[in-house]
Formats: structure tokens, C-alpha cells, sequence
């Protein structure tokens, strides 16, 4: 099994313009989430998901959406890039509501 | 506003040490305290996680002492070892929540 998938790895943006990032999951999980990690900052939630064609808002959720029209995949997309999302953006899914979030390698952007 | 307030921020330890870092919360709702261990370059991984009904539960070298009059847990690494080198993050959920709210985070090296 991959686990938690990423795509990519790394990105450069230039102010403006948009770009989706692809989180896949192999392990049938029900939840999916989208963090965001900055320097003392720690890990924070922008969006998840409970489940096939749901979404939901998280802890910083303005400049992004995402959709999650097959079970597998949580999409993430920037629809006009700004310097301030210059982070690495984690996904993680996990069976349960309270169950271990299993966490991909991690997307590096960075927004020029 | 930072829902759990983790410190040190850093952390340097002696290989054979005991490293120590704390984390505090104020919302009581909170009933389910996970620990995540990070390597440079990957996403994090569960260590370790406690309710609130027991103090203390430990997994090999690692131990999560918690207190709940105080709302306050802490994790101790007895024994530290160079390859526990890593950032630690604490976390906390409700039972009716569906997110998880992560601390700052800390950079623990150990040196030999």
C-alpha cells in the first residue's frame, strides 16, 4: 500500500495564477484533511472532508478550495496564488472522526 | 489564537537524556490528546496519544504524563537518542469535533 500520496512535491507560482494539488489515499479512509505548516506556526487545517462529496471549512480557509468527488481523493486548489501561501501543504486522512491521521510526504510551495 | 499552546520552542539534549516538552490547553472540551513525530522532509507520524480518564501511558521510552486540573500534558523521552532527532507536535480534539488543533511544535536534537 502508498498510503498517503501527494502531487507534487514542489511548485513554484507566480502571484496569480492557480494550480491544484492532488492528495490520494489507498486505505479506504472516510476522512481527509488539508494543512498548511509555516515556521511557528505549527500545522494548521484548512479544509477536510468526512466523506465522498463533502467538504468542510477548517482553521484558514480563505484562498482555498477543495473537492472530493471520489473517496480516494482530496483536491486542493489555489485559484490566485498569493505570497502569503508560500508553505508546505500536508495531507492526511484517517478512518474514523477520531481515529490516526496518516499524514503524505508533504507538497512545498512556494508563491514568487 | 492558538487553541494549544506547546513549548519549548527547541530543544537540545544529550544522547541518554531526558527530553521534556509541554503543551497546554483551555478548552476543557478537549478529550483526546495525541502526540506527532516528524523527520525532516516527511509528514508526521502518530507517536503517542492519551485521554483524559488516566495520567500517564507509556510506550517504550515515551510517556505522556497528563493533568487535567491543570490543562497541561507534557511528553517525556527518557532516554534520548540521536535518531528521536525531530520536530514533536502535541494536538488535542473534542468527541464532537471533527478536526484536531495542533501546536507550534518542537525541534528536538540530540546530540551524542
Amino acid at each position: 500500500n502508498a498510503g498517503v500520496t501527494q502531487t507534487p512535491k514542489f511548485r513554484v507560482l507566480k502571484t496569480g495564477q492557480s494550480m491544484t494539488l492532488l492528495c490520494a489515499q489507498d486505505m479506504n479512509h472516510e476522512y481527509m484533511y488539508w494543512y498548511r505548516q509555516d515556521p511557528g506556526m505549527g500545522l494548521r487545517l484548512i479544509h477536510y472532508s468526512v466523506g465522498e462529496g463533502t467538504t468542510a471549512k477548517g482553521e484558514v480557509p480563505d484562498g482555498y478550495n477543495v473537492s472530493r468527488l471520489k473517496k480516494q481523493n482530496f483536491l486542493l486548489g489555489l485559484e490566485s496564488a498569493a505570497p502569503s501561501q508560500t508553505s508546505v501543504y500536508f495531507c492526511a486522512s484517517s478512518y474514523g472522526r477520531r481515529g490516526t491521521q496518516y499524514f503524505g510526504p508533504g507538497t512545498r510551495l512556494l508563491v514568487l | 489564537q492558538q487553541q494549544v499552546k506547546q513549548s519549548p520552542q527547541s530543544l537540545i539534549v544529550q544522547k541518554g537524556g531526558i527530553s521534556i516538552i509541554n503543551c497546554a490547553y483551555e478548552n476543557t472540551a478537549f478529550d483526546y490528546f495525541p502526540w506527532y513525530q516528524q523527520f525532516p522532509g516527511k509528514g508526521p507520524a502518530l507517536l503517542i496519544a492519551i485521554r483524559p480518564d488516566v495520567s500517564e501511558k507509556k510506550e517504550g521510552r515515551f510517556t505522556i504524563s497528563f493533568n487535567k486540573s491543570a490543562k497541561q500534558f507534557s511528553l517525556h523521552i527518557m532516554d534520548s537518542q540521536p535518531g528521536d532527532s525531530a520536530t514533536y507536535f502535541c494536538a488535542a480534539s473534542r468527541d464532537t469535533g471533527n478536526q484536531f488543533y495542533f501546536g507550534t511544535g518542537t525541534s528536538l536534537t540530540v546530540i551524542p
